[in-house]
């Protein structure tokens, strides 16, 4: 079974801060996202990665940096945290091109 | 247009009930199509991938109309535990890695 976690399920910090999310799947998958869901809008996809060292823009990375220094381990960084940074972030993987995709449990992300 | 588009619903519907719903897409040249659903303050799952005209499993059947672009999902016989949100999920044609999910329609099935 694939397994994708999440180091935090609930996450609250302050305007400003830099803020570390990380992301680690047990099954090997070369491929690795980053989205955020908010009501009414769905999932956008920030970044996402494809091999180790290795990273894509998605539709929205302003504000956002990542690293996969490993292929296991995918981290999203918000280098200064801002109120409208507040949303649940969900980490996937997949094996290979147009692939099932499989979620972390989700971080719910509150920058106050 | 949005690259994937859902009616939000939500949907109501008695157990037994048989519904469907469908998702756009603007993309023609789309080629695969994935069903996903996500339990309320869950992850999104899984649910069903359609390739070609169509696809069944159990109670759920989802078919596609590559003319009009639009995918729909149809429940059959609904149980309580349907209840969810039904996201559609379209890979670009250019990049498979980049998946475009719809907002999600949700449903409620109620004794």
């Amino acid at each position: 079974d694939v397994k994708v976690t999440q180091s935090s399920r609930y996450l609250v910090k302050r305007t400003g801060e830099k803020v570390f999310l990380e992301c680690v799947q047990d099954m090997d998958h070369e491929n690795m996202f980053w989205y955020r869901q908010d009501p009414g809008l769905g999932l956008r996809l920030i970044y996402f990665s494809y091999d180790v060292k290795m990273k894509e823009k998605g539709d929205i990375p302003e504000g956002y940096s990542v690293s996969r220094e490993k292929k296991e381990r995918f981290s999203l960084i918000l280098e200064s945290a801002s109120t409208n940074q507040t949303s649940m972030y969900l980490c996937a993987s997949s094996l290979g091109h147009a692939e099932t995709q499989y979620f972390g449990p989700g971080t719910r992300l509150l920058v106050l | 247009r949005k690259e994937v588009e859902q009616d939000p619903g939500p949907f109501n519907v008695p157990e037994g009930a048989t519904v469907a719903f469908n998702c756009t897409y603007s993309n023609s040249a789309s080629q695969s199509f994935f069903w996903y659903r996500q339990d309320c303050r869950k992850e999104p799952k899984l649910l069903m991938s359609v390739y070609s005209s169509g696809n069944e499993d159990g109670r759920f059947t989802a078919q596609l109309n590559r003319a009009s672009q639009y995918i729909s999902l149809l429940i059959r016989d609904s149980k309580l535990s349907d209840s969810a949100t039904y996201l559609c999920v379209v890979p670009r044609p250019h990049n498979n890695n980049d998946m475009r999910f719809g907002a999600g329609t949700r449903l409620t099935v109620k004794p």
